[in-house]
């Protein structure tokens, strides 16, 4: 079982609709979740970080944590072109210095 | 911009040079790593240091090595490298790298793309 997973894609949706991106993750001792997106051929930017069970929003962005689930999401609304890029989860034990990340997921959003 | 520089941007080296790659964080932080992406495959994390100090190393092979002289600038020092280290190299750096409640999210340098010939 891969420390943090997440469907590859890609995920395609229309101009305008929400997209969600999901993430699982193996250690139950994880507290800091990331959400990192990366245009090709660019370095990781960071859109979210959550650390409490339940929702977190900025924008057209929202994280939600599950923790008794191990699971965290993405929901961007009104999606845009622009957001066609990669989706990397990550995931990081409290205390810890090392974080995991997902293989990503690409999100393709049609004009 | 995020605040974090890598210098070179590309680099092609033989097998038998030595080279080097630098980051610099401008943004006050204590904490730099040093990740590895490769094609079709998630970031590895490589190396941590905080405050100086090295506090992760992912079973990197000797071939790799890191310095860290003060928390700006971090430095990936690179001899007898095979193909297959080719691969784009990213620089990152955080508030603390221990914190759960925030300041360990991290933010990226532009990276190095390094071809082994």
């Amino acid at each position: 079982q891969k420390e943090v997973e997440q469907n590859s894609g890609p995920l395609s949706v229309p101009e305008g609709a929400i997209a969600s991106l999901n993430c699982t993750y193996s250690d139950r001792g994880s507290q800091s979740f990331f959400w990192y997106r990366q245009y090709s051929g660019k370095s990781p930017e960071l859109i979210m970080f959550i650390y409490s069970n339940g929702d977190k929003e900025d924008g057209r962005f929202t994280a939600q944590l599950n923790k008794a689930s191990q699971y965290v999401s993405l929901l961007i609304r009104d999606s845009q072109p622009s957001d066609s890029a990669t989706y990397l989860c990550a995931v990081k034990r409290a205390g810890g210095f090392k974080t995991i990340f997902g293989a990503g997921t690409r999100l393709f959003v049609k004009a | 911009e995020t605040g974090v520089t890598q210098t070179p941007r590309h680099l092609v080296m033989g097998m038998t040079n030595k080279k080097s790659l630098k980051c610099e964080q401008h943004l006050g932080h204590n904490a730099m790593y040093w990740y590895k992406q490769s094609a079709k495959k998630p970031l590895e994390l490589m190396f941590v240091y905080n405050f100086k100090e090295q506090t992760e190393n992912n079973s990197v092979p000797s071939r790799f090595s890191p310095e860290c002289p003060n928390s700006s600038h971090l430095f990936l020092h690179l001899h007898t490298l095979q193909p297959e280290d080719s691969a784009l190299y990213l620089c990152a750096s955080s508030q603390d790298s221990r914190a759960g409640m925030g300041g360990d999210e991290q933010f990226f340098g532009p990276g190095t793309r390094l071809t082994v010939l």
